[in-house]
């Protein structure tokens, strides 16, 4: 079975600062991993995907994440935050390409001036 | 590319009527679609999975009798909430994958409010 844990349900970062989303994984295979953005009462959007390729993978709007298999973590990472950048961020996993997602619960990112 | 809608984005109904909420793929076939209900402030919760032209798959304790999957082509999903009660408010969101595509593509949401 697998299953995603995002540590921290809320993380406040001024703008300009580093932004450290954390996920954690578990799963039989090897897993596709995924980062999404929800902004309120909308849909997901996806900023980057894991599919076996390269282990540091780029996004869009300068979102980041690295695989680390020894860690289990694919955590998501921006230079400099935005204050647009504040939405729900969910990180989600699939064994297999194509198969069910399963999200993590979340972690709501606020961005202060 | 790739562009998934929903249609109502909002809908309230009144306790025991039913509700039917729209997944379409705009530009790709869709052979897989995904239905998820997500309550404020959490996660997204899979209901269930429909392939075109098959019966639907539901996860484990959601009632296949009371949230009606239909899939009948391959750009067109249908969740039909039947004899909706209160407790079945929730944001539906529904995701379409084509064939042999890994990544899923995710709909707007749909905002059923149950009086």
């Amino acid at each position: 079975a697998q299953s995603v844990t995002q540590l921290g349900s809320h993380v406040s970062v001024s703008e300009g600062a580093l932004v450290l989303l954390r996920c954690n994984y578990s799963s039989s295979v090897p897993p596709y991993l995924f980062w999404y953005v929800q902004y309120p009462n909308q849909g997901l959007q996806l900023l980057l995907k894991y599919t076996s390729a390269a282990t540091l993978v780029k996004g869009i709007n300068g979102f980041e994440a690295e695989f680390k298999k020894s860690e289990t973590s694919f955590h998501l990472t921006k230079p400099s935050a935005h204050m647009s950048d504040a939405a729900e961020y969910f990180c989600a996993v699939s064994e297999g390409g194509g198969n069910k997602l399963t999200f993590g619960t979340g972690t709501q990112l606020k961005v202060e001036l | 590319g790739a562009v998934v809608s929903q249609h109502p984005s909002r809908v309230i109904c009144k306790s025991g009527t039913s509700v039917k909420i729209e997944c379409r793929s705009l530009d790709f076939q869709a052979t897989t679609m995904f239905w998820y209900r997500q309550f404020p402030k959490q996660s997204l919760m899979l209901m269930a999975t429909s392939n075109e032209g098959s019966k639907a798959t539901y996860e484990q304790g959601v009632e296949k009798d009371k949230f009606l999957i239909n899939h009948a082509s391959l750009t067109l999903s249908t969740l039909t909430v039947t004899s909706a009660h209160p407790e079945d408010s929730s944001f539906y969101i529904c995701s379409a994958r084509a064939l042999l595509d890994y990544e899923q593509y995710f709909g707007p949401g749909t905002r059923l409010t149950v009086t």
